[in-house]
């Protein structure tokens, strides 16, 4: 098992919402990942921090915003929910060269 | 072009069969490549890095070819437990990090 961990592991929402989802990095990991992972495709790339700064973004609107504190902890939000949000949500941790996934956070937005 | 492919299968294979996947990515700019795997419902996990001068680890070898711009995993003798999505990951350094993963192909190792 990693040190990865993710909460709340399950969340349902309305439309129009916002949610905010929560990643403790493995120990030692400065670097923190969110992805999007509809049903049946494979993670969509949100964006990645690097000792709290925002370090690269993917074709993800700005109503996914994100937040990483300096124990490297970090938080997804998302405003404004659409069903189309329904997903697994995952963080991944690294550094020292590898990579490591937290279970996920599953949203379904109604 | 999308930016990585894959083959979405599924392949059905008997155990102790060998089988090859690719993946195809369109940045020639990209840097690192991996091979995830993930189970139903669960996370994905690291497989292994792909080096340009091709990397075995066990019954898996992955290997990289730069000019083509795909990306292999080969699985020899496969087992029941193998049966699982696999994920080809790519990774465009540039002035930001852009982590690309491809939709998965899956297998199925068939008693």
């Amino acid at each position: 098992e990693t040190g990865v961990t993710q909460s709340p592991t399950h969340l349902i929402k309305t439309r129009g919402q916002q949610v905010t989802l929560r990643c403790s990095s493995q120990s030692g990991h400065n670097t923190v990942s969110w992805y999007q992972q509809a049903l049946g495709q494979g993670p969509q790339f949100i964006f990645q921090y690097y000792r709290e700064e925002e370090n690269g973004r993917g074709n993800f609107p700005p109503r996914f915003s994100g937040l990483q504190f300096p124990n490297y902890s970090s938080e997804l939000n998302v405003n404004a929910l659409e069903l189309d949000d329904s997903a697994l949500y995952l963080c991944a941790s690294s550094g020292r060269g590898e990579q490591y996934f937290g279970p996920g956070t599953r949203l379904t937005v109604t | 072009r999308k930016e990585v492919e894959q083959d979405p299968g599924p392949f059905n294979v008997p155990e102790g069969a060998t089988v090859a996947f690719n993946c195809t990515y369109s940045n020639s700019a990209s840097q690192s490549f991996f091979w995830y795997r993930q189970d139903c419902r669960k996370e994905p996990k690291l497989l292994m890095s792909v080096y340009s001068s091709g990397n075995e680890d066990g019954r898996f070898t992955a290997q990289l070819n730069r000019a083509s711009q795909y990306i292999s995993l080969l699985i020899r003798d496969s087992k029941l437990s193998d049966s699982a999505t696999y994920l080809c990951v790519v990774n465009e350094r540039g002035r930001d990090d852009k982590i690309i993963f491809g939709k998965g192909t899956r297998l199925h190792i068939l008693p």
